[in-house]
């Protein structure tokens, strides 16, 4: 119950295009929602984050759609560009620690290798 | 400032012998969490800290794992009697707190030879 499963593995598009990944989650509880990017030997970085009480959440050229009902949410990028290549996490979480002090204990997805060609 | 370091950036040892993977988070983060990734996976929570204390330690695969935050910033990862399947990335990463986003290190990599 505790998975998120993420798809697809890998991802090519040319310049402009608007790649999708899509992730699933069987946990209920679940009520955090973000989407990390991870480029080679560095630490994942957040891009945006949605709760399930919005469907739709835009930050720059990045949306999350989220789907409360199918247990689905997906990340969007319009006008791709190169340097957007890279591995892309979504994760989920519920409040922990004393208190439900922290959205930090995430469930990370399977991840998605990006690459968007000039 | 700077984000949060964590040093050796790699670390490579024998089966069997002891290490420690040093996490020095953002200044004034009061959360901090470590996270294993295994390659061509995403990161697993091993651990969370707030202050000084070990708030879900969870994560952690078995008691050769341990870690400590004695004064509620710097945290060490110990690792004892170190297996070939404890190879991976280990992550740090810290934040403000309640709601606040993680900020994640880059990362040691550790090889069990």
């Amino acid at each position: 119950q505790q998975q998120v499963k993420q798809s697809p593995q890998s991802l090519i598009v040319q310049k402009g295009g608007i790649p999708i990944i899509n992730c699933a989650y069987e946990n209920t509880a679940f009520d955090y929602f973000p989407w990390y990017q991870q480029f080679p030997g560095k630490g994942p970085a957040l891009l945006i984050a949605i709760r399930p009480d919005v469907s739709e959440k835009k930050e720059g050229r990045f949306t999350i759609s989220f789907n409360k009902s199918a247990k689905q949410f997906s990340l969007h990028i319009m006008d791709s560009q190169p340097g957007d290549s890279a591995t892309y996490f979504c994760a989920a979480s519920m409040k922990i620690g004393a208190g439900g002090t922290s959205y930090g204990k995430l469930t990370f997805g399977q991840g998605t290798i990006l690459t968007v060609h000039p | 400032g700077a984000g949060v370091s964590q040093t050796p950036s790699n670390k490579v040892t024998e089966k069997g012998k002891y290490v420690e993977l040093r996490c020095d988070p953002i200044s004034g983060h009061t959360a901090l969490y470590w996270y294993r990734q295994s390659l061509g996976q995403g990161p697993e929570f091993l651990i969370y800290f707030q202050g000084t204390g070990a708030a879900d330690d969870s994560g952690l695969p078995n008691d050769r794992f341990f870690a400590v935050r004695p004064e509620g910033s710097v945290s060490t990862l110990k690792i004892q009697r170190t297996e070939r399947g404890d190879s991976a990335v280990y992550l740090c990463a810290s934040s403000q707190g309640q709601n606040s986003p993680l900020h994640f290190g880059n990362g040691t990599r550790l090889t069990v030879t």
